[in-house]
């Protein structure tokens, strides 16, 4: 059976800080995959999409940046954290871009 | 660009009662429509697809699709108080996007 597992659960960082969030496949080959934010209060945005290993779109400027090393790893990240990337942070995969879009537990992200 | 807008914001229930959620879209070319619910701010657990105007109906969660009408409800047959949660409407941005808009969600409170 196909898990999603992503890390850390949640996070308190200082602005201007450095982040780096990550999300883990297993269970399934070659998948699509993605990242989504959802501000507090706010509607459940898509941030990137993966289909196939060093290949990432972005679809929202977040001033955030996605990598995919691996088939089953998705990372998030960036240099320098604002205010404004406070929320939670969620990862999917599906089967092809028009397949279900299965979703991880989250990251809630808190700057200070 | 595709938009969506749930209704209503919030709604409370009895248990026993049905339930009735509404999504309406703005780009009506869209094949693909999903429910979504999330318990407090954890990850998303997809309940109904439908691809086609109709009827789709999985357990007590049944979505009618009125693409005419840029429509689509969710409906929840003998609600649970275990079914308090946020209800969110996905439609695919355009047929063969790869991008999922989200609606701002419906909190539904089922009572016993």
């Amino acid at each position: 059976a196909q898990t999603i597992h992503q890390w850390p659960v949640a996070e308190i960082k200082a602005v201007g800080s450095p982040l780096s969030l990550g999300c883990t496949i297993k269970g399934k080959s070659s998948p699509n995959l993605y990242w989504y934010w959802q501000a507090t209060g706010g509607t459940l945005q898509q941030l990137f999409y993966s289909i196939t290993v060093g290949q990432v779109e972005s679809v929202v400027q977040l001033n955030l940046s996605a990598s995919r090393p691996k088939d089953d790893q998705f990372i998030l990240s960036t240099e320098k954290l604002l205010l404004s990337h406070s929320g939670f942070y969620l990862c999917a995969w599906s089967l092809g871009g028009g397949g279900e879009q299965y979703f991880g537990p989250g990251t809630r992200l808190t700057v200070l | 660009q595709q938009k969506v807008q749930q209704s209503p914001e919030s709604l409370t229930v009895s248990e026993g009662a049905m339930a009735s959620l509404n999504c309406t879209f703005s780009d009506g070319t869209s094949n693909n429509f999903r429910w979504y619910r999330q318990h407090s701010a954890k990850g998303l657990e997809v309940l109904v697809s439908i691809f086609s105007d109709g009827e789709k109906e999985e357990g007590r969660f049944t979505a009618h699709l009125n693409r005419a009408n840029l429509h689509v409800s969710l409906h929840i047959r003998e609600p649970q108080p275990s079914d308090s949660a946020v209800y969110l409407c996905a439609v695919r941005a355009s047929s063969g996007s790869w991008q999922l808009i989200f609606g701002s969600g419906t909190q539904l409170t089922v009572m016993p």
